[in-house]
C-alpha cells in the first residue's frame, strides 16, 4: 500500500523560505516513478508546482521555477521541497503524490499540509 | 504552458441525474488527460488517467472520453457522495496544469 506524508511548518513569516518533506512507503523512487508537489490556496484550484523523477529528473512550474528547488533521499524515502522569499500569497495546503510511471498521472496522494504565511 | 479550461465552473444537479463536465487543452495533449475528485478539506482523488481508463476502485458510473484537446468527464447517475469538485490536468507536458475545477452541488 502506498502511502505518502506531508510535514513542515505551519506558519512562516514572509521573505523567510518554506521547506517541505514529503515522506513515502510502499513503493521506491525506481524507474519511471516520480513524486510530484500540489499547492491549493484557501478557495481556489490546484496548482502543480514540481515532480522528481527516479533518475532526478527535475521538472518545475516556471512562475515559480527561480523560488523552488526538489530533491530527493532514496535511503530515508524521502522528497523534500524548499520554497523561498515567501509571500502571503503562498498560503494555502501543499500536497505530494506518487507520479505513476506510464501515464504521469498522480494517482496516490498525502493528506496535505497547511502553511500560513504571515508576519 | 498549457492552458486547460474546464466548463462548466459550477452546476446544479440532482441524484440520478447524468452529469457532463468538459476540459479543453490550449493544444493537443494526445490521451494524457486525467481527472480528479476533491471533496472540502480532502486530498484530490484520482478517477480517471490517460482520458478513458477507470482508476481502480473508483465506481463505473464516472467515465471519460476524448483525445488531442477536447474531453469529457461523465457520470451516469449522480449519488449523493459525488457531490465534489472536479478537475482534470494534463501529463503531457510540465508544467503539468489542473483546470480551474467544476463544483457539482446539490440541486
Amino acid at each position: 500500500q502506498i502511502t505518502l506524508k506531508e510535514s513542515g511548518p505551519t506558519l512562516v513569516k514572509p521573505t523567510q523560505t518554506l521547506t517541505l518533506t514529503c515522506t513515502f512507503s510502499g513503493f521506491s523512487l525506481s524507474f519511471g516513478v516520480g513524486v510530484g508537489w500540489i499547492r491549493q490556496p484557501p478557495g481556489k484550484a490546484l496548482e502543480w508546482l514540481a515532480v522528481i523523477y527516479w533518475d532526478d529528473d527535475k521538472r518545475y512550474s516556471p512562475s515559480l521555477k527561480s523560488r523552488l528547488t526538489i530533491t530527493k533521499d532514496t535511503s530515508k524515502n524521502q522528497v523534500v521541497l524548499t520554497m523561498s522569499n515567501m509571500d502571503p500569497v503562498d498560503t494555502g495546503t501543499y500536497y505530494c503524490a506518487h507520479s505513476r510511471y506510464d501515464w504521469n498521472c498522480l494517482d496516490v496522494w498525502g493528506k496535505g499540509t497547511t502553511v500560513t504565511v504571515s508576519s | 504552458d498549457i492552458q486547460m479550461t474546464q466548463s462548466p465552473s459550477s452546476l446544479s444537479a440532482s441524484v440520478g441525474d447524468r452529469v457532463t463536465i468538459t476540459c479543453r487543452a490550449s493544444q493537443s495533449i494526445s490521451s494524457y488527460l486525467n481527472w480528479y475528485q476533491q471533496k472540502p478539506g480532502k486530498a484530490p482523488n484520482l478517477l480517471i488517467y490517460a482520458a478513458s481508463s477507470l482508476q481502480s476502485g473508483v465506481p463505473s458510473r464516472f467515465s471519460g472520453s476524448g483525445s488531442g484537446t477536447d474531453f469529457t468527464l461523465t457520470i451516469s447517475s449522480l449519488q449523493p457522495e459525488d457531490f465534489a469538485t472536479y478537475y482534470c490536468q494534463q501529463s503531457y507536458s510540465s508544467p503539468r496544469t489542473f483546470g480551474q475545477g467544476t463544483k457539482v452541488e446539490i440541486k
